[in-house]
């Protein structure tokens, strides 16, 4: 597609409940990156893939969070037993592979969470 | 560890006038690369300009510029001729060598333009 694309735009749960969310890269894109944007604070990392594979995820705050990537394309962010804590906006990014130079990241609009 | 200070929470700017958006960083690294991003109340983050910690000219792309002092390890968004389109979240971010896939964002200025 044109940009990222991320599903769902809102999502409402109840604590303890399993939730998935979905970020469609733009195409060519071999790097894809997922951080998380509470209120009033900038975005903090959490994972990134190189194609298939989870280059860094060093972010993720507990067992409780995992991603994949299995095609090297679409990506699922997934959360078990939901908490209030996990309220945040979830941003996906993707890139060309990833270097220290001018490697810009294209970020989707975002999945909002809120856990009830 | 990297680390992003924006110590500026709120910035209101007139319009047609130039802002200047303060960042600081920190790093161990001498191989980095600083960018801004602009977050519009829709949510999507938007990049505007990026500099190299190697370069040796200021980087500008259109009414932005970026007022990089290394020493100082600051890395200042000029605005210049601000539009009421420019309010918005401002963001500024860095990436070093050590691991070239993980950007550290600071927390952001709130920039609103007064007609």
């Amino acid at each position: 597609g044109a940009g990222v694309s991320q599903t769902p735009s809102n999502k409402v749960t109840e604590k303890g409940k399993y939730v998935e969310l979905r970020c469609d890269p733009i195409s060519g894109h071999t790097a894809l990156y997922w951080y998380r944007q509470s209120l009033g604070q900038g975005p903090e990392f959490l994972i990134y893939f190189q194609g298939t594979g989870a280059a860094d995820d060093s972010g993720l705050p507990n067992d409780r969070f995992f991603a994949v990537r299995p095609e090297g394309s679409v990506s699922t962010l997934k959360i078990q037993r939901t908490e209030r804590g996990d309220s945040a906006v979830y941003l996906c990014a993707s890139s060309f592979k990833p270097t220290a130079g001018a490697n810009v990241l294209t970020f989707g609009a975002g999945s909002r969470l809120t856990v009830l | 560890a990297q680390k992003i200070t924006q110590t500026q929470p709120g910035m209101f700017v007139q319009e047609k006038e130039a802002v200047t958006l303060d960042c600081t960083y920190d790093t161990s690294d001498q191989s980095y690369g600083l960018f801004w991003y602009k977050q519009p109340s829709s949510g999507e983050m938007i990049f505007l300009i990026y500099q190299g910690s190697y370069d040796e000219q200021n980087a500008t792309e259109g009414r932005y510029s970026l007022n990089f002092q290394k020493a100082r390890k600051s890395a200042n968004l000029v605005i210049s001729a601000s539009q009421l389109g420019d309010s918005a979240m401002y963001f500024c971010a860095m990436r070093d060598s050590t691991n070239a896939g993980k950007s550290t964002f600071g927390d952001g200025t709130t920039l609103t333009v007064k007609p």
